[in-house]
């Protein structure tokens, strides 16, 4: 099974700050990588597929990147509602796994 | 629009079962492979099954292999998980997703319903 490993676990920052999230597989996944954004009591919706495209509807200050097992998630410039949980996921090979999320408040 | 309605969560004592639902809406339900993904109180998210559009093809988490099973309707456009031999590590919400793109897991998923509430507990 493909593990997923998020760093940091949480992170503090401003409104107006570039933050970075970093997703390390356990073994090459190609591009089958995406990322989703939760808040508080609400289901989780999909902001960058296939590593770095952006999702319909999802503001230009994310941006994701990388191939094989490292990849990133980008915000440029944060704002408020920015503030929430974000998860990794490969759909590489079933078991589809998460990682373990990182939790961005405010600083 | 698109939309995924789920239900048939419980408050259920260890051991039990329950049938879970989710009826979608807005898509062509059959030319898309759906998931089930669960989130314990407090905690992330964890894949839990899958099933091709045809309901030919299924797949498990092996927390959950041989105690849950996916199937689909599509001439209800809906999709189950029957969820057995409960354990109070099952409590969770539990969310059915659908696959971005029909046919590949290439580009995630991106339409998730509201949840519906799963509570193992004596």
């Amino acid at each position: 099974d493909i593990q997923m490993t998020q760093s940091p676990s949480s992170l503090s920052a401003s409104v107006g700050d570039r933050v970075t999230f970093t997703c390390r597989a356990s073994q090459p996944i190609t591009t089958y990588l995406h990322w989703y954004q939760q808040q508080p009591g609400k289901a989780p919706k999909l902001l960058i597929y296939a590593a770095s495209i952006l999702q319909s509807g999802v503001p230009s200050r994310f941006s994701g990147s990388g191939s094989g097992s490292d990849f990133t998630l980008t915000i440029s410039s944060l704002q408020p509602e920015d503030f929430a949980t974000y998860y990794c996921q490969q759909t590489y090979s079933t078991p589809y796994s998460f990682g373990q999320g990182t939790k961005l408040e405010i600083k | 629009e698109v939309q995924l309605l789920e239900s048939g969560g419980d408050l259920i004592q260890p051991g039990g079962s329950l049938r879970l639902s989710c009826v979608a809406s807005g898509f062509i339900f059959s030319s898309y492979d759906m998931n089930w993904v669960r989130q314990a109180p407090g905690k992330g998210l964890e894949w839990v099954s899958r099933i091709s559009g045809s309901g030919d093809n299924t797949y498990y988490a092996d927390s959950v292999k041989g105690r849950f099973t996916i199937s689909r309707d599509n001439s209800k456009n809906t999709l189950y998980l029957q969820v057995n031999s409960l354990t109070v590590e099952d409590t969770a919400v539990y969310y059915c997703a659908k696959d971005h793109v029909g046919g590949t897991s290439y580009y995630g998923v991106d339409v998730w319903g509201q949840g519906t509430t799963v509570t193992v507990s004596s």
